[in-house]
């Protein structure tokens, strides 16, 4: 079945450092792709996403590109901030009408100052 | 800020005793979805909803129903509830479903005794 898989944490990096966190997909079909973001004491948001191959999404200085050739969505920022720390999750989407997502299990980010 | 409000936000209760979880939205989103977040397990879908009185079943439901009456609310219950269902649970809504991108509640946090 569809599953993605994420770089387990927890991430701690100190403040302007760089960032990447791997996602990985098995997907039947077209999926359309996404991060979600989770700050503490608070639901998830959306971070960004793509929807087709090559697509390139783009968000408050994070980057992630749907990578089909490797099935890969990997979440990419230059300088972290404090403000970044929270729980990550990469999530996909195979379409229909139903908008169901399939989550990773999520990573844990820490930047500390 | 889409308006979902989740109640109670937490509760603590024994095993076998029936437990409802509240979401409600002020959007009027055609789209309702009821996760559980779970350490290495990230989100996982449990109920949704395409409509009033249409609900269909994720992959998790054993031991949870759900019900729609009217647009804005989204009922989650557990009939009798077990450890295993201590976790926390987050409503979702969106009017797009086909594109993937979900609002979440802020969480109700679950504890079985």
């Amino acid at each position: 079945g569809d599953s993605v898989t994420q770089m387990e944490g927890p991430v701690t990096l100190s403040e302007e450092a760089f960032l990447t966190i791997n996602c990985t997909y098995t997907a039947t079909g077209y999926p359309s792709l996404f991060w979600y973001v989770q700050y503490p004491g608070e639901g998830l948001q959306l971070l960004l996403k793509a929807t087709k191959a090559d697509d390139k999404g783009s968000n408050k200085g994070f980057e992630a590109t749907y990578r089909k050739e490797t099935t890969s969505f990997h979440l990419e920022k230059g300088s972290v901030q404090v403000s970044d720390s929270a729980v990550y999750f990469c999530a996909l989407s195979v379409g229909g009408s139903q908008g169901n997502l399939i989550f990773g299990k999520g990573t844990k980010l820490s930047v500390k100052p | 800020d889409a308006g979902i409000t989740q109640s109670p936000r937490h509760k603590v209760t024994e095993t076998g005793t029936p437990v409802t979880l509240r979401c409600h939205q002020t959007e009027n989103h055609r789209y309702m979805y009821w996760y559980r977040q779970d350490p290495g397990h990230g989100l996982r879908l449990i109920h949704y909803s395409y409509g009033v009185k249409d609900t269909d079943k994720g992959e998790v439901s054993d031991g949870y129903s759900v019900s729609r009456s009217k647009t804005e609310d989204f009922l989650l219950t557990l009939e009798s509830a077990t450890s295993s269902q201590t976790s926390v649970y987050f409503c979702a809504i969106t009017d797009r479903a086909y594109t993937g991108e979900l609002f979440f509640g802020e969480g109700s946090r679950l504890t079985v005794l």
